[in-house]
């Protein structure tokens, strides 16, 4: 079993619409929960971070962190085309070697006109 | 954030060739990693590498087959030694900016073929 498990999708929905990209994970050290954004051929964007458990909103993005599930959670409000890209979701633990980021396989999303 | 540049961008290479990967910020940072991103495989974290320290690898990579330096600290190279076709990937670097080491920053990667 890995670690980070996320669909990989591609998942497709029309301008306007919700998203919601999901990864769950088993380790529960897991204390620092980070969302990136990839575009075709660029490097992973930082979109959001989210300590411990809770939401965190930023413009159209929501962050959910739910740690007795764990679950982790990006909501997309008012999709628009230029959401379209790769959300990575990743993760990390306090550990005394430095918190190394374990990420997801990524999601495929397709905002459509 | 930090702004990163990589060189090459992208490079065919014939197996059994070694190529240099350059990863160049624009602000003195501490911590940089190198990581592959295989297709439809999440980011695996190749090394560590601070400046004035030897870099730390991870499980599965050692460093006669990915090099690095780390001579200052706005730059560092990543090598792929004696190449193969299960090389290709995209490689890229990222730096911590910040308290914690979670909030990393990528530079837009390099996607190496190997024939």
């Amino acid at each position: 079993q890995k670690e980070v498990e996320q669909d990989p999708g591609p998942l497709s929905v029309p301008e306007g619409a919700i998203v919601s990209l999901n990864c769950t994970y088993s380790n529960s050290a897991f204390q620092y929960f980070m969302w990136y954004r990839q575009y075709s051929r660029k490097g992973p964007e930082l979109l959001m971070y989210t300590y411990s458990s809770g939401n965190k909103e930023d413009g159209r993005f929501t962050a959910q962190v739910d740690k007795s599930s764990k679950y982790i959670s990006l909501f997309i409000r008012d999709s628009q085309p230029s959401d379209s890209a790769t959300y990575l979701c990743a993760m990390s633990a306090v550990t005394g070697g430095g918190n190394k980021l374990t990420f997801g396989t990524g999601t495929q999303l397709k905002v459509e006109l | 954030s930090a702004v990163i540049s990589q060189k090459p961008s992208r490079d065919i290479c014939q197996r059994g060739t070694s190529l240099t990967i350059q990863c160049q910020v624009d602000s003195q940072v501490t911590m940089m990693f190198w990581y592959r991103q295989q297709p439809g495989q999440s980011l695996t974290l190749i090394a560590t590498a601070n400046q004035g320290s030897e870099a730390t690898y991870e499980s599965g990579f050692v460093i006669d087959k990915f090099p690095i330096s780390r001579p200052n600290l706005t730059f560092s190279t990543l090598t792929v030694s004696n190449m193969s076709p299960e090389d290709s990937s995209i490689y890229l670097c990222s730096v911590v900016v910040g308290s914690t080491t979670d909030t990393q920053y990528f530079g837009p990667g390099t996607r190496l073929t190997v024939l």
